[in-house]
């Protein structure tokens, strides 16, 4: 089992703010990715990324913006959150060959 | 085209057997997979099977792939309270360099003493 770690677990913030959600494991997994989940919802894929400065959007338009500069970081930033980016946002990870995601706890972000 | 569906509830009895169902739609699915998630929590990986296999056991889970009508399933034998949560099966396809997981919209279980 993976060791991923997701922080802040609630974030309750004013609009406009910027926000950077961060999400690190320690298993040297090449594979990170970025959930968004409405409550009692089904999870949407918004950012991927297969090994360091490789980052790709999901099937989910965001405007949120990830990097990956080192293996086991992989941040996500929001410039300007809105209302309407009040979700819950799941980081996970996999290695290379592999086909298991690992899921983090996930953080809570309430826009205000 | 991707698409993942479940019922939305499900309540059973302690002791009783739980089954969850859920159908896709992608036959280029390599995995697929059930994740449990309970309130407030991340997603916790159960179980998987390959695509080419009907069935796999893994203590009180049995999982059935039925592939020619693309039809997963997820039987919990003994369910006990601590079961309630939601469960999402998952399928994986994959794509240039790695795979996606496209998820359903998840099954919540309540189990009832």
């Amino acid at each position: 089992e993976a060791d991923i770690y997701q922080t802040p677990r609630y974030l309750v913030i004013g609009t406009g703010k910027k926000i950077t959600l961060e999400c690190s494991q320690t298993m040297g997994h090449d594979k990170m990715y970025w959930y968004q989940q409405d409550p009692g919802m089904e999870l949407h894929l918004i950012h991927y990324s297969y090994g360091v400065n490789s980052t790709e959007k999901g099937d989910l338009s965001s405007e949120s913006t990830v990097s990956r500069i080192r293996t086991e970081h992989f941040p996500l930033t929001l410039e300007s959150a809105r209302p309407s980016h009040t979700s819950q946002y799941l980081c996970a990870s996999g290695a290379l060959g592999g086909h298991t995601q690992y899921f983090g706890p996930g953080t809570r972000l309430t826009v205000l | 085209g991707e698409d993942v569906e479940q019922s939305l509830f499900l309540s059973v009895r302690e002791g009783d057997s739980s089954v969850i169902n859920c159908t896709y739609t992608d036959s280029s699915s390599t995995y697929l997979y059930w994740y449990k998630q309970e309130p407030g929590a991340g997603l916790q990986l159960l179980t998987y099977i390959f695509s080419n296999m009907d069935m796999k056991q893994d203590q009180r889970l049995t999982v059935l792939l039925n592939k020619k009508d693309k039809h997963l399933s997820l039987r919990i034998a003994d369910t006990q309270t601590g079961d309630s949560a939601i469960y999402f099966c998952a399928e994986s396809i994959l794509t240039g360099g790695g795979n996606k997981l496209t998820f359903g919209t998840g099954t919540q279980l309540k189990v009832e003493l």
